[in-house]
């Protein structure tokens, strides 16, 4: 199995609301990423977990909360969500965040937030 | 600088021609190289992955890398419409002990049948 699955694949939210992303993967993987990707634009790096603990947190607002409940889970808790925070949130994993082969990370589907 | 660079095209060419994609990189540590091909509303897939100088081909994808010229490229043999997409180039850096994936804007190529 070489698939990273993600849900919802659409959520849409009002700015008051709760919600959280999910991702799964079961390639052995022991480093998850989240990203954050705008139209027309590269994906950004969100946050690292290697080895279930957080590694990189890119100044991300507290509004995006991260958690990893186990090496092959990895949720993402949205609270207050701004308009501007509508995008693609994509899921990855890698075998582990060195270098090398190790560090090819491989995307799930994504979820397309809009958020009202 | 940025610390990743594509040309954002489109680069358009003909079905059956070749298509050649470049992409520059600033930090003269890096290690790991890779192309993720994204078609329209969907997740980067990755296609090729090259860590050392030289060519490497898989099927009808070759990679290219040029360490001392900072250089990566992705060329594409016997282009297909269904090839066109976009395609991010992303480096492998250094951020306070961790590996970080640096993504250049990507090059969208349209092949034309």
């Amino acid at each position: 199995d070489t698939e990273v699955t993600q849900t919802p694949k659409h959520l849409v939210m009002g700015m008051t609301n709760k919600k959280s992303l999910k991702c799964e993967q079961h390639m052995g993987h022991r480093a998850m990423y989240w990203y954050k990707q705008k139209a027309k634009k590269p994906p950004e790096l969100m946050f690292v977990y290697s080895y279930e603990k957080l590694s990189i947190n890119e100044s991300v607002p507290s509004r995006f909360s991260p958690e990893c409940p186990n090496s092959s889970l990895l949720n993402l808790h949205l609270h207050a969500l701004q308009p501007e925070d509508s995008a693609l949130y994509l899921c990855a994993s890698s075998q582990d965040a060195s270098g090398g082969a190790g560090g090819e990370q491989f995307f799930g589907p994504g979820t397309r937030l809009t958020v009202l | 600088q940025k610390e990743v660079e594509q040309n954002s095209g489109p680069l358009s060419v003909p079905e059956g021609a070749i298509a050649s994609l470049n992409c520059t990189y600033s930090d003269r540590v890096s290690q790991s190289f890779f192309w993720y091909r994204q078609y329209s509303g969907k997740s980067p897939e990755l296609i090729m992955s090259i860590y050392s100088n030289g060519d490497k081909e898989d099927g009808r994808f070759t990679a290219q890398l040029n360490k001392a010229s900072q250089y990566v490229s992705l060329l594409i043999r016997d282009s297909q419409p269904s090839d066109s997409a976009t395609y991010l180039c992303a480096v492998m850096g250094w951020n306070t002990g961790f590996q970080k994936l640096v993504f250049g804007t990507g090059t969208r190529l349209l092949v034309s049948p």
